[in-house]
């Protein structure tokens, strides 16, 4: 079973900041995905990471992987109130769509 | 494109009642997959079908079972509800199995067993 393990799991930044959170994985994964979720809401797409040293950036948010160290990061550059949200990383292996999430963490962006 | 789509949205039963929530996948994915979401436990997975066969399974008592129909639509039924079900269900769908294609998940059902 995939084991992955996320930190924080809360984090309260002031705007302007920059911070990372970490997701570390036990064993080898195919892919690893970020996700967000609002309070009361459903789960939305943020980053697919395919490959050793794969980056990907959206506005503010940066993710990277890292295979042989299993660990991926999700880098928040300047953060500002609307990326307040909890964040998921997940695992998949290759026998399918099966997704072992971590635990999330929680993001507070204060002014 | 509609997204994933899942009904009902809330529910509440009564401990020992069966319950059967309903997932409609985005138009041409043919994989859809089942997650359960609780404070305590975090998101776990159910069990995916694709092409109305069950591919994978997780950690779950056989009181959770699924299926899917031919037009790629699936159901999970819980019978002999316990309060510990309680929880927010979310279904993804995504366009094949093995492949690097991404999930995307529905609002949820947010089921409440008293």
């Amino acid at each position: 079973e995939l084991k992955v393990e996320q930190n924080p799991l809360f984090l309260s930044m002031q705007e302007g900041k920059n911070y990372t959170i970490y997701c570390n994985y036990s064993t080898t994964s195919d892919r690893l995905y970020w996700y967000r979720q609002d309070p009361g809401k459903s789960l939305e797409s943020l980053f697919v990471l395919l490959s050793n040293g794969a980056v990907k950036q959206e506005g503010r948010l940066m993710a990277s992987l890292d295979t042989k160290a299993r660990l991926s990061t999700l880098h928040i550059t300047a953060a500002v109130h609307d990326l307040s949200a909890t964040y998921f990383c997940a695992g998949s292996k290759d026998t399918g769509n099966q997704f072992y999430f971590g635990t999330g963490t929680s993001l507070t962006v204060i002014p | 494109k509609a997204g994933v789509t899942q009904t009902p949205r809330y529910l509440i039963k009564t401990r020992g009642q069966q319950v059967t929530l309903s997932c409609s996948p985005i138009s041409g994915h043919r994989s859809v997959s089942w997650y359960q979401q609780t404070p305590g436990q975090g998101l776990q997975f159910l069990f995916e079908y694709f092409s109305e066969t069950q591919r994978n399974k997780g950690n779950f008592p056989g009181r959770f079972s699924g299926r899917q129909f031919s037009n790629s639509r699936s159901e999970m039924n819980v019978s002999t509800l316990e309060l510990g079900d309680s929880a927010l269900y979310l279904c993804a769908s995504s366009f094949l199995i093995w492949t690097l294609n991404e999930q995307f998940f529905g609002p949820g059902t947010r089921l409440t067993v008293l």
